[in-house]
């Protein structure tokens, strides 16, 4: 079945380069999305990138795809103790039925330390 | 304008009683979802409407668990004898297509606590 792996959790330090990274498994994905939570609330959409692209950058925040290897990383420079959330990959698979349905790692808790 | 509101933001329920959850999409998003969300899960998904109709249901855990969606507005997900394995936050997301090419915009969630 289609699944979304990311680790667990990251711990960063102020200032530094955070980079989240996720496995997914169908190649046919059309879009692939980051979504932030921060504690009691919902899924915040941060950034997504369309399949015929490499690369996005919006900000602070830096998408890279890898097609090939069905790896997606998420970096976010300068990190701020305001980062601290958990990081959810979520792709749409591309199979009959369900189009339009993301599904979702299990999401990694970044920790930025002062 | 608002985004995805739910109601309400916390409910505790008895084992065994019934529990109605409500879901106002953003205006003009024609796609709705349903996803739950176990303490320290990620994202497990329930049910997804185009317009009024579920072509997705696949995700219904049991069936206990029902939904409807009046026109392309309101839902209301609905769980009949509740269990404790039913606690959870309940997450609605909406979209303006639901092809894939617009992305989820999510509530705060419903909160379930089943003692």
């Amino acid at each position: 079945g289609e699944d979304v792996e990311q680790s667990l959790f990251l711990s960063v330090r102020e200032g530094d380069s955070s980079v989240i990274n996720c496995t997914y498994t169908d190649s046919s994905s059309t879009y692939l999305y980051w979504y932030k939570q921060e504690p009691g609330a919902g899924l915040q959409l941060l950034t997504y990138i369309f399949s015929n692209m490499d690369m996005k950058q919006d900000q602070r925040l830096t998408v890279l795809l890898n097609k090939k290897d069905k790896h997606l990383s998420l970096r976010i420079a300068d990190t701020q103790t305001g980062d601290s959330a958990i990081y959810f990959c979520a792709e749409i698979p591309n199979y009959g039925g369900s189009q339009g349905n993301l599904i979702f790692g299990k999401g990694t808790k970044l920790s930025v330390k002062p | 304008g608002a985004g995805v509101s739910q109601s309400p933001s916390n409910k505790v329920t008895e084992k065994g009683k019934d529990v109605e959850l409500r879901c106002d999409p953003i205006s003009g998003h024609t796609a709705l979802y349903w996803y739950r969300q176990r303490l320290g899960q990620g994202l497990e998904f329930l049910i997804y409407f185009q317009g009024n109709s579920a072509p997705d249901k696949s995700g219904l855990p049991s069936d206990r668990f029902s939904a409807e969606r009046t026109g392309e507005s309101v839902s209301t997900l609905t769980i009949q004898r509740t269990q404790q394995e039913d606690s959870a936050v309940y997450l609605c997301a909406s979209s303006l297509g639901g092809q894939g090419n617009s992305p989820l915009h999510f509530g705060n969630g419903t909160r379930l606590t089943v003692t």
